[in-house]
């Protein structure tokens, strides 16, 4: 099994959508949970960060996670053409999920 | 914001050539920084972790003598690839620790990234 399993589409969605994305992960040591977003040829720039059980809202963005089954995402309302990135999922900044590609379409 | 310069870009070098890649952190210290390498479509791996003033630490699988690591400041690393292969051809990202961040664990702001071909 994979320490993280992260779909990496692309997604597609109209403007103003929700994109809902998740990853699963397996080792149960994971303190720190984190969504990266990644635009072409850039490095990665943190947008969220969280260390517990629950919901972490941050304007538009809110990050879930549920340490019981080992699942996290992140939710982005009102989406905007801005938001086409790689958003990566973090774990403990020693574990990444391979991205997945959001395109927003006007 | 905090801001991890990283340089050059970009670069391409013959095969059998070594390449220097630098990573600053400039307005904040940065006692430990990590090196991260991505191919296209894949995730970041992390290869090393840079301590000032002392050794890296080097990933499982990743040779420390190809891949010199050099943190002689608190604000400066360098990921030296010596001998580059075309196989060495990828995308190469530093990102530091703020020493001073209250989340020790979690502020760690990346470079833009360089991307290397080996030809």
């Amino acid at each position: 099994q994979k320490e993280v399993e992260q779909d990496p589409g692309p997604l597609s969605v109209p403007e103003g959508a929700i994109v809902s994305l998740n990853c699963t992960y397996s080792n149960s040591a994971f303190q720190y949970f984190m969504w990266y977003r990644q635009y072409s040829r850039k490095g990665p720039e943190l947008l969220m960060y969280t260390y517990s059980s629950g919901n972490k809202e941050d304007g538009r963005f809110t990050a879930q996670v549920d340490k019981s089954s080992k699942y996290i995402s992140l939710f982005i309302r009102d989406s905007q053409p801005s938001d086409s990135a790689t958003y990566l999922c973090a774990f403990n900044r020693l574990a990444f999920g391979k991205g997945n590609q959001v395109v927003v379409i006007p | 914001g905090a801001v991890v310069s990283q340089h050059p870009s970009w670069v391409i070098c013959k095969s059998g050539t070594s390449v220097k890649i630098e990573c600053r952190s400039l307005d904040f210290q940065a006692t430990t920084m990590f090196w991260y390498r991505q191919f296209p479509k894949q995730s970041l791996m992390l290869m090393a972790t840079s301590n000032e003033g002392s050794k890296a630490t080097y990933e499982q699988g990743v040779e420390k003598d190809k891949f010199l690591i050099n943190h002689a400041s608190l604000t400066l690393s360098t990921l030296t690839v010596t001998s580059a292969h075309p196989e060495d051809s990828s995308f190469y990202i530093c990102s530091a620790r703020d020493d001073g961040g209250w989340r020790m664990n979690t502020e760690a702001f990346f470079g833009q990234g360089t991307r290397l071909t080996v030809v």
